[in-house]
């Protein structure tokens, strides 16, 4: 099984189009998060979800909206697409109550906007 | 705010020989989590090993181990006997003892293994 599944892994798309991406998580986590890695494998934090709340929401363009509808999902919606939106998002989970503990990372999607 | 610096973009070992992957961070905080994550091309993010900042013992994971010097602010990866399905990017990264759980990673540094 699973743990963290992300779809679709690819995802081909024109300038201004609007997509989305879904994550789910089965592992009984409290926390979900979406990364963006960019072209040069640079990994940073966008948003951050604990009990469908936002508690993390890192300087990312409104363009870009997360949903929470329960804890073990986390969508990422992104309205009006760029170019420079191209990029691999990862979705990850954690029990924040445990700190010591990884996140666990799903497989990515890589967005690719012509 | 924290950073977390990989400071070499690629290295390369030959397979069974020892390699060690350098990273430094900066926090005021003393209070924090530190990991080592694996991206092989499948692009999966898979956790090598991690290091509480208030153990003084340096972490160890069947080849992998850490070298941790809190004052110096260094958190080193030695991989012993490298295989060929080590080859990967491999990231560091810093997690505050706040409750946010943020990652913050460095850019990577391209490991190659040479058969």
């Amino acid at each position: 099984d699973t743990a963290v599944s992300q779809t679709p892994k690819y995802l081909v798309t024109q300038m201004g189009n609007d997509k989305s991406i879904k994550c789910e998580q089965n592992l009984g986590h409290d926390t979900m998060y979406w990364y963006k890695q960019d072209s040069k494998k640079f990994l940073k934090i966008m948003f951050s979800y604990n009990n469908k709340e936002l508690i993390i929401n890192e300087t990312v363009p409104n363009r870009f909206s997360p949903k929470s509808p329960d804890k073990a999902h986390l969508n990422l919606h992104i309205n009006s697409l760029e170019l420079g939106d191209s990029a691999v998002y990862f979705c990850a989970s954690s029990q924040l109550d445990t700190p010591g503990t990884e996140a666990f990372f799903g497989q990515g999607t890589r967005l690719t906007v012509v | 705010a924290q950073t977390v610096t990989q400071s070499q973009p690629e290295m390369s070992v030959q397979e069974a020989e020892t390699v060690t992957l350098s990273c430094t961070y900066d926090t005021s905080e003393s209070d924090y989590y530190l990991f080592w994550y694996k991206q092989p091309p499948s692009r999966q993010m898979i956790l090598v090993i991690r290091q509480e900042a208030y153990k003084q013992q340096n972490a160890t994971e069947n080849r992998f181990s850490v070298n941790f010097q809190k004052a110096a602010k260094s958190f080193s990866l030695k991989i012993s006997d490298s295989q060929l399905g080590d080859a990967a990017m491999y990231f560091c990264a810093y997690r505050s003892g706040d409750s946010s759980y943020k990652l913050i990673f460095g850019s990577g540094t391209r490991l190659l293994v040479r058969p």
